[in-house]
């Protein structure tokens, strides 16, 4: 398996425009996570899915952040308008289980810089 | 709500050396507990995950403890090498609640090992 692939590998775009990362998880992974990493606040949980389903998405920031999940394979976190803020490393992860031994797999992350 | 402390922050040791990173969590109803490494720039990789019932793992020079109780682990690097440099990092999943699925994540410790 090629792990959990995401694209674009960097992004840098001005403020205001719509941003779109892109993940794919690991195929026969039920869980999907998108994660936020910035020096100042660590990694954090933005959202993550089950069979395709949201099920918590408290930790989107703001209503410019949205996140689907269209099919098993693919998942896309947009954000519309971008801000400087919004500059950090965006990682998916995907599980086989919540809970279970397999742990967490995570992809090589999305570097966003907004100017 | 969970909040997980690494210590040191950062660390520097000659190659050879044996050393100890600290993990504690305040919430001690966990399911699982993992340890991740971090290069600079890269994604996440999976060193060990301890289950809530389990009280170590080990894998290679790699070893993981798990006090739940009290709140704590350690990862033990035997016989360090130039090539453990990195940023580790640890994650607690928590058991229900509403932060159920949530992977909690220290700031990470910085470690160098010099030749």
């Amino acid at each position: 398996d090629a792990g959990v692939i995401q694209s674009p590998r960097h992004e840098v775009t001005e403020m205001g425009q719509e941003v779109t990362l892109r993940c794919k998880p690991i195929s026969g992974h039920d869980y999907l996570f998108w994660y936020r990493q910035t020096m100042m606040r660590g990694l954090e949980l933005l959202i993550y899915f089950n069979n395709n389903v949201p099920i918590d998405d408290s930790g989107m920031p703001e209503d410019r952040f949205s996140a689907k999940m269209p099919n098993a394979s693919f998942s896309t976190l947009k954000i519309q308008p971008s801000e400087p803020r919004d500059s950090a490393v965006y990682f998916c992860a995907s599980s086989l289980k919540l809970q279970g031994s397999g742990g967490y797999t995570f992809g090589s992350g999305t570097r966003l810089t907004v100017v | 709500k969970q909040e997980v402390t690494q210590i040191p922050a950062a660390l520097s040791v000659p190659e050879g050396e044996n050393l100890v990173l600290n993990c504690s969590f305040t919430d001690s109803a966990i399911y699982n507990l993992q340890w991740f490494r971090q290069d600079p720039g890269k994604g996440l990789t999976s060193l060990l995950l301890i289950q809530s019932s389990q009280r170590e793992q080990t894998s290679g020079r790699l070893n993981a403890s798990l006090d739940k109780s009290s709140g704590r682990s350690t990862l033990y690097i035997a016989a360090s090498q130039p090539g453990d440099s990195a940023t580790y990092l640890c994650a607690v999943l928590k058991a229900g609640g509403t932060s159920y699925g949530k992977l909690t994540f220290g700031q990470g410790t910085i470690l160098t090992v010099h030749p």
